[in-house]
């Protein structure tokens, strides 16, 4: 079974600033098989981004995915006040799912 | 528009069986290829993926927890039920389903709201 691990645990920004996130993974991914996440206090996950790089329906262009292999990025430019939320990445490897720990952000 | 809702109980004592209904619109599990799943998530802590369901009555369990679950559906009832067996105060958490999107990736692309289940004697 395929275990991610997610870098930085926490994430203290400004708003306006860049976000890098990363999943890695303990063997290789098929890219089209890893997704993140976001989610905020008392909510259920999004869906940002699936097949490592492609937005989800309603995700503005600012969330961008990257990567390859066992490297995965979350990119979020110009943070604003409202992406403070957990981030979680999520492979496929059939027949099973895998999560990351999660990466917080914080926006302030 | 796709909605999901978890229903169930609140509270279970331990060693006691855990059953959550998932009811769900917008879509059919009868639909070639449509797949739905059980997510949960202890308080403050990480996703954990429990159980998958595929159109075709495939089954698939989590490898640490898959002697204490099942799952099963009833497409004339729109409705996905997990089972989990010999609950104890570790399995407290709040319980998702999520539908499971196969094109461009697979990927849990609608959530319910979540059931929060804890387990107390």
């Amino acid at each position: 079974e395929t275990v991610l691990t997610q870098s930085p645990g926490t994430l203290s920004l400004s708003p306006g600033e860049r976000a890098t996130l990363s999943c890695r993974a303990s063997q290789s991914v098929d890219s089209n098989y890893l997704a993140w996440y976001q989610q905020k206090p008392g909510q259920a996950p999004r869906p940002l981004i699936y097949g490592a790089s492609n937005r989800a329906t309603g995700i503005p262009d600012r969330f961008g995915g990257s990567g390859s292999g066992t490297d995965f990025t979350l990119t979020i430019s110009r943070l604003e006040p409202e992406d403070s939320a957990v981030y979680y990445c999520q492979q496929y490897g059939a027949p099973v799912f895998t999560f990351g720990p999660g990466t917080k952000v914080d926006v302030k | 528009q796709v909605t999901l809702k978890e229903s169930g109980p609140a509270l279970v004592k331990p060693t006691q069986t855990l059953t959550l209904t998932c009811t769900f619109s917008g879509f059919s599990l009868n639909i070639d290829k449509m797949r739905m799943s059980w997510v949960r998530q202890p308080p403050g802590k990480a996703l954990e993926w429990l159980a998958r369901i595929d159109w075709d009555d495939d089954k698939f369990y989590s490898t640490s927890l898959k002697t204490r679950l099942t799952i099963s559906k009833d497409t004339s009832k729109s409705q996905v039920v997990l089972t989990m067996t010999n609950m104890d105060p570790v399995d407290t958490a709040t319980y998702y389903c999520a539908r499971i999107r196969y094109t461009g990736g697979y990927y849990f692309d609608y959530w319910g709201q979540g059931i929060l289940v804890t387990v107390s004697s």
